[in-house]
């Protein structure tokens, strides 16, 4: 099945900088890859995703960019603000979703004033 | 507006007890899952549902059991062969052939 390892758990970035969040995959026949944000207490969020035909997308202040020859795809969130902190992850879709998105441990993003 | 609702928010179970988390969706999705969230394990797929009357296990069925007779709802139990049942639970859906999910706001279900 399906392996995705995402890194780092947690980043610690100053308030107004740029984070990045890593993850990579084993399925080469994957074809969809979404990142979630979770706060606390609450479900997780779609908040930007990006398909196989695609090497990047980009929604303000974040974006996405994917690399099937590595099998790697990033979450790239620039100015960061204090709400940005929360716990994000992503996820892949290996084949029309039959079965469910795999998803990676999380990255616990801390944004510092 | 259109979502999936969780509930309850919070739960608690006694040892030896069976208990029911609810999830309902006005999507009009045709795929429902319920993954489980411990801290550090991200989100472990316990069922999933294609079509009504019809569900298949994931990777940690075990202890669970689901049913799924209306498409707006997909109920899960958390039997007392669960033996270590506390965790977070989020129930979601989504539409034929579209890859987004839509989550609830989960259950946290507490062993005491």
């Amino acid at each position: 099945g399906e392996n995705v390892e995402q890194h780092p758990s947690t980043l610690s970035v100053q308030e107004g900088d740029s984070a990045v969040i890593k993850c990579t995959y084993s399925d080469s026949a994957s074809n969809y890859f979404p990142w979630y944000k979770q706060e606390l207490g609450k479900g997780p969020q779609l908040i930007i995703d990006i398909r196989s035909n695609v090497g990047e997308k980009k929604d303000q202040r974040i974006a996405v960019t994917l690399n099937k020859t590595a099998k790697h795809f990033s979450l790239h969130i620039t100015e960061t603000q204090p709400e940005d902190s929360a716990v994000y992850f992503c996820a892949v879709d290996s084949g029309g979703g039959a079965d469910g998105l795999t998803f990676g441990k999380g990255t616990h993003l801390i944004i510092q004033p | 507006d259109g979502g999936i609702t969780q509930s309850p928010k919070y739960l608690f179970r006694k040892e030896g007890q069976n208990v029911t988390l609810s999830c309902e969706q006005n999507l009009n999705h045709d795929a429902m899952y319920w993954y489980r969230q411990d801290p550090g394990q991200g989100l472990r797929l316990i069922y999933y549902s294609q079509i009504v009357n019809d569900f298949q296990k994931g990777d940690i069925a075990e202890g669970y059991s689901v049913s799924r007779e209306k498409k707006e709802s997909f109920p899960l139990t958390v039997t007392s062969a669960q033996k270590n049942p506390t965790a977070f639970y989020l129930c979601a859906s989504s539409a034929t052939g579209g890859n987004g999910y839509t989550f609830g706001s989960g259950t946290r279900l507490t062993v005491v």
